[in-house]
C-alpha cells in the first residue's frame, strides 16, 4: 500500500523556537494532504487541509499565521510551527490522499515545547 | 459539523473472545474509515464502507454499515492480543467545502488479555 512518511518523528524544541515538520507520500503522488492533531488520550482533530501549489484551508480556531503549511509538490507538505509554547506540545499527524479517495497516515511527530 | 460517537470508550477482553465497536453519526455517511492506532504511532487502514448495507471482513475483523448510513459496527472474533490498540472510525462528507476531510470519534481503547 501507499506510504507516508514524517520527519523527525519526534523534536524537543525551547519555547519561541519554531519547528518544522515534513510529510512525505512515498510511492505515488497526493493530491491533498491533511494535518491532524492529537492531544494524549484524545482523537485527532483536523488543523487543515493542503493542496499543492495553492494555500492551506485552515479548520476554525487554527491559527494559520502560527501553524504555517507548505505543499510545494505533489508528495511534500510541511507544517511550521511557529514561536511554539508549551500548549503546542502534541502528536501531530499528517494524511495523504488522491482524489479523496482512501486516506494513507504518516506515523505522526511528537513536538514537545519546554 | 459532522459528530460521530464511539462505544464503548474502552473495552477489556479475554484473548478468544468476540467484541463489537460502534460508531454512530449525526449524519448521513458518505464515508466511513476504520483506523487502529497503537500508542503514538500513526493510523492503520482498517477497512472503508460507503454502501448502505456494506460489509467488508478482513482476517478475523468485519466492519458493517447500516442501510440508513448512520451507524457503522467493527467486529473481531476470537481476538488476540495483537488486536489491541485504539480503534477510530473517522467519516467524510458528500461534498462542498468539507469534502475529503475526515472527522473522528474519540476512538476505543480495546484491551486484551492473554
Amino acid at each position: 500500500g501507499a506510504v507516508v512518511s514524517q520527519h523527525p518523528s519526534w523534536v524537543i524544541c525551547k519555547s519561541g523556537t519554531s519547528v518544522k515538520i515534513e510529510c512525505r507520500s512515498l510511492d505515488f503522488q497526493a493530491t491533498t494532504m491533511f494535518w491532524y492533531r492529537q492531544f494524549p488520550k484524545q482523537s485527532l482533530m483536523l488543523m487543515a487541509t493542503s493542496n499543492e501549489g495553492s494555500k492551506a484551508t485552515y479548520e476554525q480556531g487554527v491559527e494559520k499565521d502560527k501553524f504555517l503549511i507548505n505543499h510545494a509538490s505533489l508528495t511534500l507538505s510541511t507544517l511550521t510551527v511557529t514561536s511554539a509554547h508549551p500548549e503546542d506540545s502534541s502528536f501531530y499527524i499528517c494524511s495523504a490522499t488522491v482524489q479523496h479517495n482512501e486516506q494513507f497516515f504518516g506515523p505522526g511527530t511528537r513536538l514537545t515545547v519546554l | 459539523s459532522q459528530e460521530l460517537e464511539q462505544s464503548p470508550q474502552s473495552l477489556i477482553v479475554q484473548e478468544g473472545k468476540n467484541l463489537t465497536i460502534n460508531c454512530t453519526s449525526s449524519k448521513t455517511l458518505y464515508g466511513l474509515y476504520w483506523y487502529k492506532q497503537k500508542y503514538g504511532e500513526g493510523l492503520i487502514f482498517l477497512m472503508m464502507l460507503q454502501k448502505g448495507g456494506e460489509e467488508k471482513s478482513h482476517e478475523k475483523i468485519t466492519a458493517k454499515l447500516d442501510e440508513k448510513k448512520q451507524q457503522s459496527s467493527l467486529h473481531i472474533t476470537a481476538s488476540q492480543p495483537s488486536h489491541a490498540g485504539t480503534y477510530l472510525c473517522g467519516a467524510t462528507n458528500a461534498g462542498g467545502t468539507s469534502y475529503g476531510k475526515l472527522t473522528f470519534g474519540q476512538g476505543t481503547i480495546l484491551t486484551v488479555h492473554p
